[in-house]
């Protein structure tokens, strides 16, 4: 069975800094699909970003990047220029590419942004 | 953000009631989902609808019943809940199929007393 380990229950980082939240997972597949989820105090699950485990070239939407080392199995988040809005749960969550629907949840960072 | 519409939001009942949790989609998807976030533990997969047909019920006690009478409407029937299902239960939605992004709804916090 796939496993999503985070290992920072917690980061702090200052606003308009930079913030890298790890990601690790377990797997014997080739085919699969990586995904960052930000949860603010509204528990909203809003998709930051996802990644293409075929694909070598990191994923990146506006302030939002990933290193994607899939030999490591390794999928971290940075998040530059932090901004206020960005306080929230950050979970990372695998998806099988042949196995279909379902998503495997880490068990989250809180993001504490100080202004 | 209403692509995926929960009702209630709140919800508080005993152990003895029934109700139900409603999911809505308006973003055409053909698989929807309930998943089950509780304190300290990971966002718990519950069941899985694709094309209408539960593909997946991943070890739920028979207290939580799901129906998907169509593919924009999934529901969570709850009966003779016990304390330790006091919950965030949240709803998703997707296309069929493994690349697809699930698109997930605000969810409905439970307390059962």
């Amino acid at each position: 069975a796939q496993t999503v380990t985070q290992s920072q229950p917690e980061m702090s980082v200052q606003e308009a800094e930079t913030v890298t939240l790890s990601c690790t997972y377990d797997t014997s597949e080739s085919d699969y699909y990586l995904f960052w989820y930000k949860q603010p105090p509204s528990r909203q699950m809003i998709l930051v970003i996802r990644q293409e485990a075929y694909k070598q070239q990191n994923a990146t939407e506006n302030r939002f990047s990933v290193n994607f080392q899939k030999a490591a199995k390794s999928f971290s988040l940075k998040i530059s220029d932090s901004q206020l809005g960005d306080a929230a749960m950050y979970f990372c969550a695998y998806r099988s590419g042949a196995a279909g629907n379902k998503l495997t949840f880490g068990g989250g960072t809180r993001v504490l942004v100080k202004p | 953000e209403t692509g995926v519409t929960q009702t209630p939001r709140h919800l508080v009942m005993g152990m003895t009631n029934k109700k139900s949790l409603k999911c809505e989609q308006h973003l055409g998807h053909n698989a929807m989902y309930w998943y089950k976030q509780s304190a300290k533990k990971p966002l718990e997969l519950m069941f899985v609808y694709s094309l209408e047909e539960r593909v997946e019920n991943n070890s739920v006690p028979s207290r939580f019943s799901p129906e998907c009478p169509n593919s924009s409407h999934l529901f969570l029937h709850l009966h003779t809940l016990q304390p330790e299902d006091s919950a965030l239960y949240l709803c998703a939605s997707s296309h069929q199929g493994g690349r697809e992004t699930q698109y997930f709804g605000p969810g409905t916090r439970l307390l059962v007393l």
